[in-house]
């Protein structure tokens, strides 16, 4: 059963810092990883999303790399400002095989607080 | 295009009262996906739809709990009767084309069971 970690649950950092972002994941066969953002009382907003076979996505300020061999993906926010602070989540999607599903598995997510 | 609709925004009520819960896809997406938020168990995905038939319902917790896709523009999560772990923010999604492609949420609705 694939499990998707979020370590630490929130972070708290001063405007203008660059941060890094982690997630894990126990089950490598993956088809690709998502990270969202989510604001308090808001739905999820999607972020970034990288195929399997991609080792990184950019977008602006961010940009998120995927290690499928180990597990891992990390989203990197540059010269973070307050209007970051949210909760970021990402999930990840298995691989199909015929009549499975699609599911995303999402982590907890982490609440990033930037400070001014 | 305004995005996922849902409604309600926030519901609370009763045990034992039958809940139901509302979703508009964007328009042309062939997906349509139900999830349910809470603190304890993060975003767990309770079913989905391709044009308007479900294709996986494994996440539905108990019989309680039913989803219906009449047509491509409307969807319902329904919950009778509802119990106070019920409690939770249930979100759709809608993709297009495909389940593998990005998912947009809509803004959840808040279920508080009293």
């Amino acid at each position: 059963k694939q499990e998707v970690t979020q370590i630490p649950a929130a972070l708290s950092v001063p405007e203008g810092e660059n941060l890094v972002l982690n997630c894990s994941f126990t089950d490598s066969a993956i088809y690709n990883l998502q990270w969202f953002r989510q604001d308090p009382g808001k739905g999820l907003t999607s972020l970034l999303l990288i195929q399997s076979s991609q080792r990184e996505q950019t977008s602006g300020r961010l940009n998120a790399s995927l290690d499928k061999s180990s597990g891992r993906s990390t989203l990197y926010i540059a010269a973070s400002q307050p209007g970051d602070s949210a909760t970021y989540l990402c999930a990840v999607r298995r691989v199909i095989n015929t009549g499975a599903n699609s599911k995303l598995t999402f982590g907890k997510g982490i609440t990033l607080s930037v400070r001014p | 295009d305004a995005g996922v609709i849902q409604s309600p925004r926030h519901e609370v009520t009763e045990m034992g009262q039958e809940v139901t819960l509302r979703c508009k896809p964007i328009s042309g997406h062939d997906y349509l996906f139900w999830y349910r938020q809470t603190m304890m168990r993060g975003l767990e995905l309770l079913i989905y739809f391709n044009n308007n038939v479900p294709i996986d319902d494994s996440g539905m917790p108990e019989d309680r709990f039913s989803a219906k896709m009449p047509n491509a523009s409307f969807s319902t999560l329904k919950i009778q009767p509802s119990e106070p772990r019920d409690s939770a923010v249930y979100f759709c999604a809608s993709s297009l084309d495909s389940p593998y492609n990005e998912q947009f949420f809509g803004p959840g609705t808040r279920l508080t069971v009293l």
